[in-house]
């Protein structure tokens, strides 16, 4: 079965730095990773996907990720970050069968 | 709009007394599925559908019900509600079963059971 891990609760970044979000994953066959934002009572908002192809992803927002098949791994990046990207962060896989796994999201935080 | 609509957004009931969420999307989607979101625990997929009368329990279906009568609703039924279902709750939907494509997720209902 499929699973996903952000080891990370919180992520910190001043203002105009850039900023990275862990994601690793485990599944069986070739993974559909996902990224999502969710910000204060809101529902869930999609990101970015890797399906397949090129290993860096473009997304919404200025968001990149970078899917690394041997470390399992597929971060989520941006250049330089804005106080508004403060939010939760969900990495999610979705496997050959259609149950989907999210990780346990990361608080990421811009400070001014 | 594209969206997702779930209601009520806000519930606080008593041990045992049946409740449903519903879940209606206007884009014609075939796919939906409910979440519950706990604290550390992230979201955990409830159920899901692949299209009308097609349904399929994830990873915490316990004490759950769904029906998917419809291609726009899908509705979330507690028959009897316990304290440990107290929890915020997605319904989220895709345009098809395949794997690729994104979900849209709806605003969410905090269920708050005593």
């Amino acid at each position: 079965a499929q699973s996903v891990a952000q080891p990370e609760d919180q992520v910190n970044v001043a203002e105009g730095n850039p900023l990275t979000v862990k994601c690793t994953y485990s599944v069986s066959g070739n993974p559909y990773l996902f990224w999502y934002v969710q910000y204060p009572n809101r529902g869930l908002q999609f990101l970015l996907k890797y399906i397949t192809g090129d290993n860096l992803v473009k997304g919404s927002y200025g968001f990149e990720a970078e899917f690394n098949k041997s470390q399992t791994s597929f971060h989520l990046k941006k250049p330089s970050a804005l106080v508004s990207d403060s939010a939760l962060y969900f990495c999610a896989v979705r496997g050959i069968g259609n149950d989907m796994r999210f990780g346990a999201g990361t608080r990421l935080t811009v400070k001014p | 709009e594209a969206q997702v609509t779930q209601n009520p957004r806000y519930l606080i009931t008593v041990t045992g007394k049946k409740l449903t969420v519903t879940c209606s999307q206007n884009m014609n989607h075939e796919y939906m599925s409910w979440y519950r979101q706990d604290p550390g625990l992230g979201l955990r997929q409830i159920y899901y559908s692949m299209n009308v009368e097609v349904t399929d329990k994830g990873d915490v279906p316990e004490g759950y019900k769904v029906s998917r009568k419809e291609k726009r609703n899908f509705p979330l039924i507690l028959e009897s509600p316990s304290p440990n279902q107290t929890s915020l709750y997605f319904c989220a939907s895709s345009f098809s079963s395949g794997s690729n494509q994104p979900q849209h997720f709806g605003d969410g209902t905090r269920l708050s059971i005593l």
